[in-house]
């Protein structure tokens, strides 16, 4: 079955400061990976999804995440964090075949200035 | 991008009273919809999987005569919260795949609906 792990509870980073959000996924094939952005109170955003092809994959508001095979990874990155990306962040792995989207516990953002 | 939307987007209730939440797809059609929930300052669990003109399937763990899950339509599908207790309080949230030719499916998700049982 298909796991995601996140390791990092919560992460706090200054503005202007770059952030790298942790990942690691399980799944017996090639996965569908996906971030999301959820803000108190509110749904949920996609950021970026990766499913072949390149493994560095652009997203809005200046995202990216790299998919690394070897180390069951798809890290969330940003060269430059603003205070407005302060949320939740969300990885997810996708079944192929079915659809079904398992989210990790989740990544709480803190944004210092 | 294609829409799922969810009525109500929030309700209270009564504790031992039903709850109906509705979730569709305004632009697509999906044969399958996902029902997940979200406890505060928690991860999205998956509870249930709706499918179109067949039984829902649930994940371990739910109680599927609690959580009534019925998929009308390609467009609808409807989640019922039977005998609500305040332990059912939640967010509840469903998403409904969509398959762009030559592409990942993409899972668009629904605002959520707030449900609080007092």
């Amino acid at each position: 079955a298909q796991s995601v792990t996140q390791p990092d509870i919560h992460i706090t980073v200054s503005e202007g400061a770059s952030l790298e959000l942790r990942c690691n996924y399980s799944y017996g094939a090639t996965p569908y990976l996906f971030w999301y952005v959820q803000s108190p109170g509110q749904g949920l955003q996609l950021l970026l999804k990766y499913f072949s092809g390149d493994t560095l994959v652009q997203g809005i508001k200046g995202f990216e995440a790299e998919f690394k095979r070897s180390q069951s990874s798809f890290n969330l990155r940003k060269p430059s964090v603003h205070w407005s990306d302060a949320a939740e962040y969300f990885c997810a792995v996708g079944d192929t075949g079915g659809f079904k989207t398992i989210f990790g516990a989740g990544t709480r953002l803190f944004v210092k200035a | 991008g294609a829409v799922v939307s969810q009525h109500p987007s929030w309700v209270i209730c009564k504790s031992g009273t039903s709850v109906k939440i509705e979730c569709r797809s305004l632009d697509f059609q999906a044969t399958t919809m996902f029902w997940y929930r979200q406890f505060p300052k928690q991860s999205l669990m998956l509870m249930a999987t709706s499918n179109e003109g067949s039984k829902a399937t649930y994940e371990q763990g739910v109680e599927k005569d609690k959580f009534l899950i019925n998929h009308a339509s390609l467009t609808l599908s409807t989640l019922t919260v039977t005998s609500a207790h305040p332990e059912d309080s939640s967010f509840y949230i469903c998403s409904a795949p969509s398959l762009p030719p030559g592409q990942a499916y993409e899972q668009y998700f629904g605002p959520g609906t707030r449900l609080t049982v007092t």
